[in-house]
């Protein structure tokens, strides 16, 4: 079964610091890899997606850049962290055929202030 | 561009009431459809889905039918409990390569004892 785990579960970060998030997946080779944000109180909007190794492809940036240095990593990050980045940050998986479901991770809950 | 409408933003019932929430689409061809289910502080959770006309998704209770005529997908139950609280959001697969998840605007359903 697969399994996906995000890191921190939750973090307070002041204005201008800089964030790095992070996402695995387990059992499961070459999935496509998502990141999304979520408003307190809103919709989720997908922010960057990735089909492999190195290659990464941005939908809404809001000022955030993504990266996949493993097969079952991906990572969002930031140099200078704005307020409006506060938020749930949720990365997702899915297979390679077309049409396959998306599944979500457990997100992680950021705070800027 | 593709997009999913949920008209209801928040629904009151009571314990064994019938739902129903109203998810209408715009797309083109024939979209994948989804209904997602989000608990505070987690990540959403797949329910079902469904991939073409007259199609019917369904899990836990909770169904839905693929409609191409009136471009709808509504979530219904017979009998709801006080644990199916939680915020609903309809979904549609977009065409790009990407695979694009659209979410609709989410409803939260509020079930009282």
């Amino acid at each position: 079964a697969q399994t996906i785990h995000q890191w921190p579960v939750a973090e307070i970060k002041a204005v201008g610091s800089p964030l790095s998030l992070g996402c695995t997946i387990k059992g499961k080779s070459s999935p496509n890899l998502y990141w999304y944000w979520q408003a307190t109180g809103g919709t989720l909007q997908q922010l960057f997606y990735s089909i492999t190794v190195g290659q990464v492809e941005s939908v809404v940036q809001l000022n955030l850049s993504a990266s996949r240095p493993k097969d079952d990593q991906f990572i969002l990050s930031t140099e200078k962290l704005l307020l409006s980045h506060s938020g749930f940050y949720l990365c997702a998986w899915r297979g390679t055929f077309n049409q396959d479901t998306q599944y979500f991770g457990p997100g992680t809950r950021l705070l800027v202030l | 561009g593709d997009s999913v409408t949920q008209t209801e933003g928040q629904v009151a019932l009571s314990e064994e009431d019938f739902l129903t929430i109203h998810c209408n689409y715009s797309a083109s061809g024939y979209p994948a459809l989804f209904w997602y289910v989000q608990y505070p502080g987690e990540g959403p959770q797949f329910l079902f889905r469904a991939s073409r006309d007259k199609e019917k998704g369904s899990s836990r209770g909770f169904e839905a039918t693929y409609d191409k005529g009136t471009t709808s997908f509504h979530l219904q139950k017979a009998s709801v409990q006080e644990s199916d609280s939680a915020v609903y959001y309809c979904a549609l697969g977009g065409s790009s390569g990407s695979w694009q998840l659209i979410f609709g605007s989410g409803t939260q359903l509020t079930v009282m004892p």
